[in-house]
């Protein structure tokens, strides 16, 4: 079946050190979207990418970058991460040709600051 | 930018009846109109969605309605089931730029 797949689904990191969130996808779409969730909150949209362009929200901070090597991975790199950092990271891809299409969430990796 | 708000915040509605979650929407060219329902510690899923021109939709229990003039549009669930309960959130976007989602509405149907 086609999916958006994330790794490792929970991930525990200590205090500054780097961490890196990945996201696969068999759908085909050309954009993907990584979000920040915390407990009770919307999503929260970090960047996103329209094919190769990569896009990123004026408030993300500069410890949050990102990757996408090809159209079915895409990666989240959290260089030092903070306490304020742990939450729920999701990715999710949409069609983007002639869109507005819907957007597919992967199941999420939440991750722990220790 | 677009600006999302979503009404109410949490919502209490006994098993059977109808509950009703309104969001407003600041960008008059935005013409997608997503609803999604997320259980606690799971990914948002998509229950309904509406485009700004159809006025109105429904799938089964759950309907959405569209009044793009006022810019607004709501959720409607009918005879409600404990397993509705969740917290479900609207969004917004127009042509290929990304959802601005409202802030939630958490639901509780009560047995």
């Amino acid at each position: 079946d086609a999916m958006v797949i994330q790794n490792p689904r929970y991930q525990v990191t200590q205090f500054g050190k780097p961490v890196t969130l990945s996201c696969s996808q068999t759908l085909n779409h050309n954009v993907m979207y990584w979000y920040q969730q915390k407990s009770s909150q919307a999503p929260k949209l970090l960047f996103h990418y329209y094919d190769k362009d990569f896009n990123n929200e004026a408030d993300t901070p500069d410890n949050f970058q990102s990757r996408r090597p090809n159209t079915s991975f895409c990666f989240l790199d959290i260089r030092s991460p903070g306490l304020g950092d742990a939450a729920m990271y999701l990715c999710a891809t949409s069609n983007g040709q002639g869109g507005p299409y819907e957007q597919y969430f992967g199941p999420g990796t939440r991750l722990t600051v220790t | 930018g677009e600006n999302v708000e979503q009404h109410p915040s949490t919502l209490s509605v006994q098993e059977g009846d109808s509950a009703v979650i309104k969001c407003t929407y600041s960008d008059s060219a935005s013409n997608y109109f997503p609803w999604y329902k997320q259980e606690l510690g799971k990914r948002p899923q998509l229950i309904i969605d509406i485009r700004s021109n159809v006025g109105e939709k429904k799938d089964q229990r759950i309907a959405v309605t569209l009044n793009k003039t006022a810019k607004h549009f709501s959720l409607h669930i009918t005879e409600t089931q404990p397993e509705d309960s969740a917290v479900y959130f609207c969004a917004a976007s127009r042509g290929n730029t990304p959802l601005v989602f409202g802030k939630g509405t958490r639901l509780s149907v009560i047995a």
